[in-house]
């Protein structure tokens, strides 16, 4: 069955980075697009990036274009989210997410349990 | 950017009753690219409908989603304890992905 595992968040202060994780498991990762999606302490949810199935295309969420970086390694499973330059409003649960499709800008039909970054001084 | 609205923010019913979901979009939606999901209260959300109206792998069939344009809705067609959750709109095939504010289905 398809499994997505976070990991890498924590507490970090104003302006500080993290590196994210997300182990797949339970399809061929290369086949699909995958996304970051976030969710704010009591909020709904923001769409933050997405990486085509071969890290050739990527996109992003205007709140954090320039700040976040998204990559993928298909060789280990594994897709990545790198935030730097964190702001108070990017405290939140970071979900990586499977594309229903090998399309960019699809839906969302698997989710990892999240990973809970918090920022603050 | 398609803004989505959900209406009702909040829906207060009773198990066995029949909960009609509202989403709304600022523009005309390309292919009925809009999807919803359902994520209850400590969880990760959870696939019920894409485009527009197809269920999703395992989802019961009183999950039900129409509508086409800027109007969708969701259907639940009699309310199950499970069922009662935060439910959300999404659409796609466009840049930015975006989501709907979210209603709030509870027991009366």
């Amino acid at each position: 069955q398809v499994q997505l595992v976070e990991s890498g968040g924590g507490v970090v202060q104003p302006g500080g980075s993290l590196g994210l994780s997300c182990a797949a498991s339970g399809f061929t990762l290369s086949s699909y697009a995958m996304h970051w999606v976030r969710q704010a302490p009591g909020r709904g949810l923001e769409w933050v990036a997405v990486i085509s199935y071969d890290g050739r295309n990527k996109d992003y969420a205007d709140s954090v274009k320039g700040r976040f970086t998204i990559s993928r390694d298909n060789s280990k499973n594994t897709l990545y989210l790198q935030v730097n330059s964190l702001r108070g409003e990017d405290t939140a649960v970071y979900y990586c997410a499977k594309s229903g499709w090998y399309q960019l800008l699809y839906y969302f039909d698997y989710w990892g349990q999240g990973t809970l970054v918090t920022v603050s001084s | 950017e398609i803004v989505l609205t959900q209406s009702p923010g909040t829906l207060s019913l009773s198990p066995g009753e029949r909960a009609t979901l509202s989403c709304r979009a600022s523009q005309s939606v390309t292919s009925n690219y809009l999807a919803w999901y359902q994520q209850k209260p400590g969880q990760t959300p959870r696939l019920l409908i894409y485009g527009a109206s197809s269920r999703a792998t395992g989802i019961p069939d009183r999950f039900s989603g129409s509508g086409s344009g800027t109007d969708f809705t969701l259907t639940i067609s009699r309310l199950e304890p499970e069922d009662f959750a935060v439910y959300y709109c999404q659409l796609y095939g466009s840049s930015p992905l975006t989501f709907g504010g979210g209603t709030k289905v509870e027991i009366k």
